[in-house]
């Protein structure tokens, strides 16, 4: 089946405006998380949804992050008011239910974003 | 707080050779699991291998395997027979069993060289 999709790839702002980046999980997978890759570094977690409700939304940097999940499926981080602290890629991953550490994530393309 | 350091910023192989990748990492857990993903220049990451602390058998796929040290927190990744395929950058996560939140390193750049 289709593997985790995110949109878009690439994404150029200007800084002080926001963006909307998506995630479509792979269908039925209940687990959903949020990364930022910064140059040379490694995942930095953001946020987890399990089905609709994110009961760990530690790694969120500012208040100008959120993200929401309808439908248990695609989920939307939104940045307000970008900063070019703020230009990484942002990784989603999916994982077929919370059995916890145990399983495996699958990741989406990423989306790159550009801040200006 | 768990922390996973991959002292190996960069390394190359060449084509058809042994190349070792290392990761250490820190808890106080003795219920975890580790993993190796792949990130190739397209940017999708992928699993490559995965490895329950409670098994003392190292986890093997095709020509990738772990050597774990458990008293020494030592996860490292052989590749065997490297390929030009295998270029990529290479994470190694930690997660403990009571949590859903994985730890990742910073990566290790391979490059295979022909």
């Amino acid at each position: 089946g289709a593997g985790v999709s995110q949109s878009p790839s690439n994404k150029v702002t200007e800084k002080g405006k926001d963006v909307e980046l998506r995630c479509d999980p792979i269908s039925g997978h209940t687990a959903l998380y949020w990364y930022r890759q910064s140059l040379g570094q490694g995942l930095e977690f953001l946020i987890y949804f399990q089905g609709n409700s994110a009961p760990d939304k530690s790694g969120l940097p500012s208040d100008r992050f959120s993200a929401e999940r309808t439908g248990g499926s695609v989920s939307t981080l939104t940045i307000q008011r970008t900063q070019q602290e703020d230009s990484a890629v942002y990784l989603c991953a999916s994982s077929w239910r919370p059995q916890g550490a145990q399983e495996t994530q699958y990741f989406g393309p990423g989306t790159r974003l550009l801040v200006l | 707080a768990q922390t996973v350091t991959q002292s190996q910023p960069e390394m190359s192989v060449q084509e058809a050779e042994t190349v070792t990748l290392s990761c250490t990492y820190d808890t106080s857990e003795s219920n975890y699991y580790l993993f190796w993903y792949k990130q190739p220049p397209s940017r999708q990451m992928i699993l490559v291998i995965r490895q329950e602390a409670y098994k003392q058998q190292n986890a093997t796929e095709n020509r990738f395997s772990v050597n774990f040290q458990k008293a020494a927190k030592s996860f490292s990744l052989k590749i065997s027979d490297s390929q030009l395929g295998d270029t990529a950058m290479y994470f190694c996560a930690f997660t403990s069993g009571g949590s859903y939140i994985p730890t990742f390193g910073r990566g290790t750049s391979l490059i295979v060289h022909p």
